[in-house]
């Protein structure tokens, strides 16, 4: 099992590129949930989502969109990167709402 | 007010030693409490999971949640140099909209030195 993989590791942007995040989970976990941690502000919520062809807002939801075609995969998007999306970004997933599995992160460096 | 606050330390201990962790919270909905590690360039691990007030012990580990108080505390008896990571708590709702988002705490560097 690989548990919950992330792509790419590393990205660099200049501002106004798109782009997207792949989150994959061989876990066959229905919630999926995206994660932005910055220092000094610990993890954000994003999007999640409670099953295949699902998504909902979390926290800090502006700039970024989401899709879950298929129960392994939730994709995030940004359509036109600022450098306030410089971060660290994780996927999880969970079976029940306390256990959320976590992927090893996306470094995103917005120029 | 954030709704969790939690020192980020840095806090340096020696091997051995017994190391508090410590949460408050000022939702008083909050049911589900939990502890994450997190070692450098890594993603948080669940360590250990509570639901209201009470203790949990798991190995060298124990949880405890105060709700009367909103403080949840994590000890870490004999610490080794392996538990050096960042550890954040984080909580839920029991029910209701926003019972599906966990809330963390900005986590707490710990270094524990050999």
């Amino acid at each position: 099992n690989a548990g919950v993989t992330q792509t790419p590791k590393f990205r660099v942007l200049k501002t106004g590129q798109s782009m997207t995040l792949l989150c994959a989970q061989d876990m066959n976990h229905e919630y999926m949930y995206w994660y932005r941690q910055d220092p000094g502000m610990g993890l954000r919520l994003i999007h999640y989502s409670v099953g295949e062809g699902t998504t909902a807002k979390g926290e800090v939801p502006d700039g970024y969109n989401v899709s879950r075609l298929k129960k392994q995969n939730f994709l995030l998007g940004l359509e036109s990167a600022a450098p306030s999306q410089t971060s660290v970004y994780f996927c999880a997933s969970s079976l029940e709402w306390y256990e959320q599995f976590f992927g090893p992160g996306t470094r995103l460096t917005v120029l | 007010q954030k709704e969790v606050e939690q020192d980020p330390g840095p806090l340096s201990v020696p091997e051995g030693a017994i190391v508090s962790l410590n949460c408050t919270y000022s939702n008083s909905a909050f049911q589900y409490f939990m502890w994450y590690r997190q070692y450098s360039r890594k993603g948080p691990e669940l360590l250990m999971y509570t639901y209201s007030s009470g203790n949990k012990e798991d190995g060298r580990f124990t949880a405890q949640v105060d709700k009367s108080s909103k403080y949840i505390s994590l000890f870490i008896r004999d610490s080794q140099p392996s538990d050096s990571a960042t550890y954040l708590c984080a909580m839920r709702l029991s029910s209701g909209a926003g019972s599906y988002q966990l809330t963390f705490g900005k986590g707490t560097k710990l270094s524990v030195i050999p």
